[in-house]
């Protein structure tokens, strides 16, 4: 099984400021890395495929990178609706798709 | 705009069968281009899959509850099925059914439906 370590845990940012999340994976998942975002209460939300294809009506500010292990999710300027927790998940490995353990994105 | 609706019991008992049913509306369920996928999560925790089908019947399980877990699919009604056997609280968790786009295998999960929690207890 490919496991999915992201980083940080927690990331306290101001309103305004940048947030780069990293995912990790255990071996080679090529570019087959999707992000998600799930607010309290919410079911997750699509936004990024193919590590860094935004999703239909995500909006600019999410960028997403990387390539093998290495992959980062980027938001260039953090607004109110942005404080949430995100996933990343492998695609790759045939037959199991697992995701991170997820970072979540505070109000500093 | 494709909607996905999870439906079944919230309250099931150790050592029995964990049944959940997720509707399709605003799209057809035999479309060639889609898996349908059930994902979990546990309480403050995150996201396990747990396995995914095709329109035909063809199923990709997690190996790890692959013993316990029967995914079925009813075209006819657009909706597909999970079952989960010998439950225990461990998989007390909001069960979420997701649209799996189709690549060269099953790949990232758009829509989501709005998940059903599930409590496994006596």
């Amino acid at each position: 099984e490919i496991v999915m370590t992201q980083s940080p845990a927690t990331l306290s940012v101001s309103p305004g400021e940048r947030a780069t999340l990293s995912c990790r994976a255990s071996q080679s998942v090529s570019s087959n890395l999707a992000w998600y975002q799930q607010k309290p209460g919410q079911a997750p939300r699509l936004l990024i495929y193919g590590a860094s294809t935004r999703a239909t009506g995500i909006p600019a500010r999410f960028s997403g990178s990387g390539s093998g292990t290495e992959f980062t999710l980027t938001i260039s300027s953090l607004q109110s609706e942005d404080f949430a927790v995100y996933y990343c998940q492998q695609y790759n490995n045939w037959l199991t798709w697992t995701f991170g353990q997820g970072t979540k994105v505070e109000i500093k | 705009q494709l909607q996905l609706q999870e439906s079944g019991p919230g309250l099931v008992k150790p050592s029995e069968t964990l049944s959940l049913t997720c509707t399709v509306s605003g799209g057809s369920i035999s479309s060639s281009s889609y898996y349908w996928g059930w994902i979990r999560q546990p309480p403050g925790k995150g996201l396990e899959w747990i396995g995914s089908i095709y329109y035909s019947g063809s199923t990709y399980y997690n190996p790890s509850l692959k013993s316990r877990v029967t995914i079925s699919v009813d075209t006819s009604k657009n909706q597909f099925s999970l079952k989960l056997s010998s439950v225990t609280a461990a998989d007390t968790a909001v069960y979420y059914c997701a649209r799996v786009f189709l690549e060269w295998l099953p790949t990232w999960f758009d829509p989501w439906g709005q998940g059903t929690l599930v409590t496994v207890s006596s």
